[in-house]
């Protein structure tokens, strides 16, 4: 069973497009990361977010923590070839002293 | 500011054979952390060291897979014997610990085929 499930599994648009990916568990996480994987690398973080409700912003990319702190949303504005990768969330508690990952999101921006 | 490295960054081994991966983390970082990702799947925790302690190895198949951290700075994981499930990107990551220890630096990783 996963502990954190992300939606969609895939997904491929057209450069210029927005759009929004999930990350949803039934446990409360003290902090949430958004993590970018791109082939032959490591995940690269992205955002970190910590209170429920929080929404930060990292030029096109908009992350949101949900209020209860158990899910999460990353919304891209007209999303760029460039933003190709598997988007992956990571749920901890503790302040990092456990983490989980969540299967990703594999996201293909057509130009 | 030098990111973590990790080599070989490709190995392809016999399933029963043996094999050994290295990480060197960021300069200062006192965490350390062992992953294997699954084509397919993000990535699972095996190890966490805090400095040359271990924290968490719940996740880790002691029977095959060790892992050690001496003088808390490099780390090398090793699997013995090696077996064709095993078949994975094993990725290093260090943070500076304490309430920073979401902030995880990855290298690149190193991918392990076992046929």
């Amino acid at each position: 069973t996963q502990l954190l499930e992300q939606s969609p599994q895939f997904l491929s648009i057209q450069e210029g497009e927005n759009l929004t990916v999930y990350c949803n568990s039934s446990s409360v996480f003290s902090s949430l990361q958004w993590y970018r994987q791109e082939p032959g690398e490591g995940p690269v973080l992205l955002v970190t977010v910590v209170t429920g409700g929080e929404v930060k912003k990292l030029k096109r990319l908009t992350f949101q923590f949900g209020d209860a702190r158990k899910d999460s949303s990353l919304h891209i504005t007209a999303a760029q070839p460039g933003d190709t990768g598997l988007y992956l969330c990571a749920g901890g508690w503790n302040y990092g002293q456990n983490f989980v990952f969540g299967p990703g999101t594999r996201l293909s921006v057509l130009p | 500011e030098a990111g973590v490295a990790q080599s070989p960054r490709y190995k392809i081994i016999e399933k029963r054979q043996s094999v050994a991966f290295w990480c060197n983390p960021i300069s200062g970082h006192a965490t350390l952390y062992w992953y294997q990702q699954i084509l397919g799947q993000g990535p699972k925790l095996l190890i966490q060291f805090q400095n040359n302690g271990v924290v968490d190895d719940s996740q880790l198949p002691k029977d095959r897979f060790s892992a050690e951290r001496l003088k808390g700075v490099d780390s090398t994981l090793k699997i013995q014997p090696a077996k064709l499930e095993d078949s994975a990107v094993y990725l290093c990551a260090s943070s500076l610990g304490g309430r920073r220890s979401y902030e995880q630096y990855f290298g690149p990783g190193t991918r392990l085929t076992v046929t």
